[in-house]
């Protein structure tokens, strides 16, 4: 069955400090990737997709993601932690037949 | 405002007692799912809807029963609860299927099966 990784349960850092969670799906022929993130008190919120193209792709708030067909990763970045990024971040892949994996989330605590 | 509302956002319940968490949206979207969130194990999908009455079984659907009668609307129904089924759930929906449309989640109903 397709599974997907997330490496890190719970991960510490300072502000201003450079972020990459990490992010590593089975194989299942196409696939449509996301990064979702949920904050304190809030709603799961898409971060970032790739569907096709660019494997380096843009998301909100300063994050990016970078696609690696042949690592089957993943990645999630961010040059620069904010106190405001404190939150679980879920990858998930969509092996286009509706099967939406979510990996088991990462915790993010980023100290003032 | 749109948003995907599910109710109750709690509820502890006993064993074998019937129980149905709702889940409606406003968005006019096709697909629906919903998601148990369990430590260390993520959201897994136990069904999904990608329109009115049609309805499929995702990861985990053991003891789950769905409906989908009406667009805005997906019901998850728990005909015999058990302690296992403790848990926190996610009603989302989506404009199309995921693969091309970001899903939108509802705030989550935490579920305690004594």
């Amino acid at each position: 069955a397709q599974s997907v990784s997330q490496h890190n349960h719970h991960v510490i850092l300072s502000e201003a400090a450079s972020l990459e969670l990490g992010c590593n799906y089975s194989y299942g022929g196409t696939v449509n990737l996301f990064w979702y993130v949920q904050y304190p008190g809030q709603l799961l919120q898409l971060l970032l997709k790739h569907f096709s193209g660019d494997p380096l792709v843009k998301g909100i708030k300063g994050f990016e993601a970078e696609f690696i067909k042949s690592k089957f990763s993943f990645n999630l970045r961010k040059p620069s932690v904010q106190w405001s990024d404190t939150a679980e971040y879920f990858c998930a892949v969509n092996y286009n037949n509706n099967d939406m994996r979510f990996g088991a989330g990462t915790r993010l605590t980023v100290k003032p | 405002e749109a948003q995907v509302t599910q109710n109750p956002r709690y509820l502890i319940t006993v064993t074998g007692k019937k129980l149905t968490v709702t889940c409606s949206q406003n968005m006019n979207h096709e697909y629906m799912s919903w998601y148990r969130q369990d430590p260390g194990l993520g959201l897994r999908q136990i069904y999904y809807s990608m329109n009115v009455e049609v309805t499929d079984k995702g990861d985990v659907p053991e003891g789950y029963k769905v409906s989908r009668k009406e667009k805005r609307n997906f019901p998850l129904i728990l005909e015999s609860p058990s302690p296992n089924q403790t848990s926190l759930y996610f009603c989302a929906s989506s404009l199309m299927d995921p693969n091309t449309g970001e899903l939108f989640f509802g705030e989550g109903s935490r579920l305690t099966v004594l």
